[in-house]
């Protein structure tokens, strides 16, 4: 069963302006992390952004940051200033059943216009 | 950069012919991880390991098997490729600790079957 859920597909966003990717999870844990992972066309997969379920303050990272909502189980991520270097498929991950299981979800490809 | 390793990076095979897609990381992590990301990008858990003797299935099922021997090696073999195991491979493996929890990637190995 899907736990971690991307609901947009494709977002589009003018270089310079912002876009906010949604996520949103399902677990019974009540310690857990979240990540962001960005995979630009036929590069490696790399982190842009974690956050520890435990800590409330949202996790920053230059120009990422995200809006999570522990009770609503919603991990978003918003990218400010977007460059075209920003132009890739954006994941978001779950570890599951202690870390045992990392799980995605279905990604959204973020196009960034000059 | 993470020194998670995957060959090889492309391979084009034909039907029947059995194949290892190899994996291995030199940071010491315990868990490591294999997924099959198909066109639409999406990416699906097909094996796991927590350590050493430990394998166990993911979330999608898979025709392939994996092993776990030694701590840095994770390879992942067909018996029998057929043209629907055409696909990329990723391997990660993910450390859990006191400074951060973080999965890295390898490059990934794209499948062909003919």
């Amino acid at each position: 069963a899907q736990t971690v859920t991307q609901s947009q597909p494709e977002m589009s966003v003018q270089e310079a302006e912002t876009v906010t990717l949604s996520c949103t999870y399902d677990t019974s844990e009540s310690d857990y992390y979240l990540f962001w992972y960005k995979q630009p066309p036929s590069r490696q997969m790399i982190l842009v952004i974690r956050q520890e379920a435990y800590k409330q303050q949202n996790a920053t990272e230059n120009r990422f940051s995200v809006n999570f909502q522990k009770a609503a189980k919603s991990f978003s991520l918003k990218i400010s200033d977007s460059q075209l270097g920003d132009a890739a498929m954006y994941f978001c991950a779950q570890p599951r059943a202690a870390g045992n299981k990392l799980t995605f979800g279905g990604g959204t490809r973020v196009l960034v216009k000059p | 950069e993470a020194d998670i390793y995957q060959t090889p990076r492309y391979l084009v095979i034909g039907t029947g012919k059995k194949i290892t897609l190899e994996c291995s990381q030199t940071m010491g992590h315990d868990k490591m991880y294999w997924y099959q990301q198909d066109p639409g990008m999406e990416l699906h858990l097909i094996h796991y390991s927590y350590g050493v003797n430990s394998t166990e299935k993911g979330d999608l099922s898979s025709e392939s098997t994996v092993s776990r021997i030694r701590t840095e090696h994770f390879p992942l073999t067909l018996e029998s490729a057929r043209p629907s195991h055409t696909s990329q491979y990723l391997c990660a493996s993910m450390v859990q600790g006191r400074f951060g929890t973080e999965a890295f990637f390898g490059q990934g190995t794209r499948l062909t079957v003919v």
